[in-house]
């Protein structure tokens, strides 16, 4: 797979804020990933947009693709304190067993 | 119940003294995963299992050897441990790969005297 790029590197926001984050990459896609990260832990998947979808939602996430812009963002709103982690995008293509992560976006939710 | 194990959680070794780490996994899936992930950085993909198949990339160190035994294990020995590889090992898992959703474990902290 590609490497996405997030940013950015780091956001610090108050409990009850939104956050959003955003990840850029360099070619075409199938479909993009967000995982989370929480400190000293493995990743968790979060959500995954398709290249045919523009806007997808899971509870608090919403994540949309601009495949034109090459571009997703993952906002979270009414962000916890429990959000705060790092979290990564990764897109690959349909027949490829990898995904490869950019340096993430480390977010911390103040209470 | 855990999906992906990794022990130990954490593993102390000297420098120049073999380690190996355990990855096992109750899900039945066809790939293994491992990552190295240092700190404040994003992982890195070390191998992959498919299967039986091995998949090496192409900038990891001859170091670095995995092992898969059967569907349910995955083991990454590292034959002569440097100070440049302390790090977090992640394990992972996905069905088929591609655009299944990947598994991970908690991860084994390695630190190297």
């Amino acid at each position: 797979s590609q490497q996405g790029e997030e940013d950015p590197q780091a956001l610090s926001i108050q409990e009850g804020e939104n956050a959003t984050m955003n990840c850029s990459y360099k070619t075409s896609i199938n479909n993009l990933q967000w995982y989370r990260q929480n400190s000293g832990r493995g990743l968790v998947h979060l959500i995954l947009i398709r290249s045919n979808e523009r806007e997808k939602h899971s509870g608090r996430l919403r994540v949309t693709l601009d495949t034109s812009k090459k571009s997703s963002s993952l906002l979270i709103t009414a962000s916890r304190a429990a959000d705060t982690a790092s979290y990564f995008c990764d897109y690959s293509g349909g027949s490829n067993y990898k995904l490869t992560f950019g340096k993430g976006t480390l977010l911390t939710v103040n209470p | 119940d855990a999906m992906v194990i990794q022990n130990p959680r954490y593993q102390v070794t000297q420098f120049g003294k073999p380690v190996t780490l355990s990855c096992s996994q109750t899900l039945n899936h066809n790939v293994m995963y491992w990552y190295q992930q240092k700190s404040s950085q994003a992982p890195k993909l070390l191998f992959h299992y498919y299967d039986k198949d091995f998949n090496n990339e192409a900038d990891t160190p001859d170091n670095f050897q995995s092992r898969r035994p059967n569907t349910s294990f995955c083991f990454l020995d590292i034959r002569s441990p440097g100070l440049g590889d302390a790090a977090m090992y992640l394990c992972a898992t996905t069905r088929q790969g591609g655009t299944d959703t990947q598994y991970f474990g908690p991860g084994t902290r390695l630190t190297v005297l």
